[in-house]
């Protein structure tokens, strides 16, 4: 069964390190997002991505993120300086079409950041 | 501001029974919803969904039940397997073409063998 696949499985950062996570999407899949899930919290959106260009972003999404596809395959997430509160799990997921049979979205298996 | 909420942090069941899942939320304008399942350290896994104008959808052991006058739905599993022990999200989005998901707080269940 196709895969979304995220490298690296663990990233340890010093605050205010850039710190750039990567997600291979469904190769024939069209939309793009960054989720997040802070230890013991919901998993929140972030930002979503189509036709090369930020779709929605949520508050979170602040100047200091950034998403990339540089490459018709990888999809990129970057944080330019990191923060203490930016250490949680980071998925990305993607989506052929949102009004696909099953509305399903998958899921990478993320990213555990942790900013020291 | 909670727009999905599993008011129930945790469940517990025996193997064999059926576990009930619950859901509520306030937005008006979601019209699909869904059921992830989690294991730690893992990406959320898509179980099943339903739309709004469906008022149930079963999917094996799985049986998604909406009441939208309610804004209410459950996850039922039945027969509940020791396997089926992990975080159950529900999630929610409004219609449209790139349309987020907007999750719940999750809720921990536990099948006892």
């Amino acid at each position: 069964e196709p895969e979304v696949t995220q490298t690296p499985s663990h990233q340890v950062t010093q605050m205010g390190q850039e710190v750039i996570l990567r997600c291979v999407p469904i190769s024939n899949h069209l939309y793009f997002y960054w989720y997040r899930q802070i230890l013991g919290q919901k998993v929140e959106f972030l930002v979503s991505f189509y036709n090369n260009e930020i779709s929605e972003k949520s508050e979170i999404f602040d100047d200091q993120f950034s998403v990339e596809r540089p490459d018709g395959s990888n999809f990129t997430l970057k944080i330019r300086s990191t923060k203490l509160e930016d250490s949680a799990m980071y998925f990305c997921a993607s989506i052929l079409r949102a009004e696909g049979v099953n509305y399903g979205y998958t899921f990478g298996s993320g990213t555990r950041l942790t900013v020291v | 501001d909670q727009q999905v909420k599993q008011n129930s942090p945790s469940l517990s069941v025996q193997e064999g029974r059926i576990s009930i899942l619950n859901c509520d939320y306030t937005n008006s304008m979601f019209d699909y919803f869904l059921w992830y399942k989690k294991y730690p350290a893992e990406g959320p896994t898509f179980l099943i969904s339903i739309s709004s104008i469906k008022d149930k959808n079963e999917d094996g052991r799985f049986t998604v039940f909406l009441n939208k006058s309610a804004k209410h739905l459950s996850l039922h599993i039945v027969p509940s397997q020791p396997g089926d022990s992990a975080v159950y999200f529900c999630a929610a989005r409004p219609t449209g073409a790139n349309s987020k998901l907007t999750f719940g707080k999750g809720i921990t269940l536990s099948v006892r063998p």
